[in-house]
Parts: structure tokens; sequence; C-alpha cells
């Protein structure tokens, strides 16, 4: 079991720029959730998924676009990068969405210059 | 608005001795409350998850007491080891998905 993996691990855009984070599950989890991580505020969430086919917005989705077309995967999508979305993102899956105990992915660290 | 805060200082402990992290919330009603450690350079883990009727947990040198009365969670290490250096996160649950505090770190000298 790979668990939760992140596409890239890195990544450098010029403002403007586009780009897609990929992140895959291979645990048959139902919920799947994109977080951004910034120094002293912990993770805020993005976007998230309670199935195949469903998204819906958390604390932070300006700027953000998701899409679940398949259950292991949950795609982040930025249209437009700003400098402010320079951060650290994570996605993570979890079988249940009460009470259940998130898995993580290692994070994709994105810097807009 | 909600708030959710945790230890504002890291914590620097000698081995051996107890940590004691709080978790402090305001303006939520969670059914339960999980602790996670990160690492650096990598993704939170989960430790436990303590729900809203349940008064203490316990998992091997872990503790966590939960009181919605003072809203407050409270997260022990005893007996801690150099490894137990990490960054500990609380987490409540908030309409089915969860909320973050910004965590605290906690280092543990040999």
């Amino acid at each position: 079991n790979a668990g939760v993996t992140q596409t890239p691990k890195f990544r450098v855009l010029k403002t403007g720029q586009s780009m897609t984070l990929l992140c895959a599950q291979d645990m048959n989890h139902e919920y799947m959730y994109w977080y951004r991580q910034d120094p002293g505020m912990g993770l805020r969430l993005i976007h998230y998924s309670v199935g195949e086919g469903t998204t819906a917005k958390g604390e932070v989705p300006d700027g953000y676009n998701v899409s679940r077309l398949k259950k292991q995967n949950f795609l982040l999508g930025l249209e437009s990068a700003a400098p402010s979305q320079t951060s650290v993102y994570f996605c993570a899956s979890s079988k249940t969405g009460e009470g259940g105990e998130q898995y993580f992915g290692p994070g994709t660290r994105l810097t807009v210059t | 608005s909600q708030k959710i805060e945790q230890n504002s200082e890291a914590l620097n402990i000698q081995e051996g001795k107890t940590a004691t992290l709080t978790c402090n919330y305001t303006n939520y009603s969670p059914a339960y409350l999980q602790w996670y450690r990160q690492d650096p350079g990598r993704g939170p883990v989960f430790l436990l998850l303590i729900r809203e009727n349940e008064k203490e947990k316990r998992k091997e040198r872990l503790k966590v007491t939960f009181d919605t009365t003072l809203k407050q969670s409270l997260f022990h290490i005893t007996a801690s080891q150099p490894a137990d250096s990490a960054t500990y996160l609380c987490a409540l649950d908030d309409d089915y998905k969860l909320s973050f505090g910004a965590g605290t770190t906690v280092t543990v000298r040999a």
C-alpha cells in the first residue's frame, strides 16, 4: 500500500501560470481533502470531496479548483497563480467523514514568484 | 468567530519528563477531537481520537483529555524521549470536516 501520494513534490511557478497538483490514494477511501499549510497558521482546508464526482468548498477556496473524476484521485488546480499561493499543499483521505482519521500525503511545496 | 488555540510557544523538556500540550477552542461544538503528529517536511500522522462523551483516552505513553465545559483538550506525553520531538496538532470535528490548530512544537533534550 502506497497510502496517499502527491505529485509533484516541489514546483516553482511564475505569477499567472497555471498548474495541477495530483493526489492519489489506494485505500478505497470515500473522503478526500486538500489543505494548505503556512507558517503559524496551521492547516487550512481548501476543497474536499465526499465521494467520486463530488466536490465542496472549504475555508480558503478562492483561486483554486478541484475535480474528483475517479474515486482514487483528487486534483487541485491553480488557474492563475499568485504569490499568496506560495505554500505547502497537503492532500488527505479518510474512510468516513465523521470521526475518520485522515491519512496525509507527503506534501507539495509550491513557490510562486 | 471560531478559533482553535494551541500552546503559543514551543515546548522544551528534559528526556523522561511529561510534556503537556493544550488545545483550547471557541465557537465550536465538536463531537470529537483528534491529535496528529507532524515531523519536519512530512504530512501529519494521526495519533488519537477522543469523543465528547469520553473524559480520557490513552495509547501507550500518550494520554488525551477532553473537557467540553472548559472547551479544552490536554495532550500528555509521559516518559518523553528525543524521538517524541515533533509538532503536535489538534483537530476538531467541524461538520464532517476537521479544523486544525496551528500546532505546538515539542523538543525533548537527551
